[in-house]
């Protein structure tokens, strides 16, 4: 069965402090990996889309990475604007039809 | 630019009553569309997705149905509202590489 996980489930770091939230995955035929952040009560807004192992893409102080079985998003020198929940979710070669998600990583930085 | 939009923001339903939720996309043709739910601490789960003007597929068995008569509009219904159907609706198409969600929808059936 497809599966993403993330973690931590919640995250609490001072400002300033950085830190990585990681999103594993056991999938067949995975073609690519999206992040984007959800603000509570808002629709989740995309942020990356990564395709290989070893990609990386940067967004202010967001950089997200991709290898065969996780991908990591970086958070450098978090601000409270930062605060919310980031979903990953993973598609396969049958194309955008299903995308699994994972359950999120709420995360909260105080100033 | 493409902007999809999804209405109401929140909705109150006595149990029993008939639901419509409506979403439209714009500056795109022929986009993939897909209707989600989202529950507290839990995943989103795919209802439906179309391909196409008239094609429906539907991801799990619930009281709920979709349609699509135009082809970036996408609606939600229901003919008699559960206490279960409560929840965050969200709306999404797929296109060019991109997959965007709108702004939501929540429901609350009392």
């Amino acid at each position: 069965e497809d599966q993403v996980t993330q973690s931590p489930e919640a995250l609490r770091l001072q400002e300033g402090e950085s830190s990585s939230l990681n999103c594993s995955y056991t999938v067949s035929g995975l073609r690519g990996l999206f992040w984007y952040r959800q603000d509570p009560g808002k629709g989740p807004e995309f942020l990356f889309t990564l395709y290989s192992a070893g990609e990386e893409k940067e967004k202010e102080r967001l950089k997200a990475t991709l290898t065969k079985k996780e991908s990591f998003l970086h958070i450098t020198a978090p601000k409270p604007e930062d605060s919310a929940t980031y979903l990953c979710a993973v598609f396969m070669n049958t194309g955008f039809q299903k995308l699994v998600f994972g359950t999120g990583t709420r995360l909260l930085v105080s100033p | 630019s493409q902007t999809i939009h999804q209405w109401p923001a929140t909705l109150v339903q006595p149990v029993g009553s008939p639901l419509s939720l409506e979403c439209t996309v714009e500056g795109t043709s022929n986009p993939n569309l897909y209707w989600y739910r989202q529950a507290a601490g839990r995943g989103l789960q795919l209802l439906f997705y179309s391909v196409g003007i008239g094609q429906i597929s539907s991801e799990v068995p619930q009281n709920l149905s979709a349609s699509r008569p135009q082809d970036r509009q996408f609606i939600l219904s229901s003919k008699k509202l559960l206490l279960s159907d409560s929840g965050f609706y969200l709306c999404a198409w797929s296109g060019g590489g991109s997959y965007t969600f709108g702004s939501g929808t929540r429901l609350t059936v009392v």
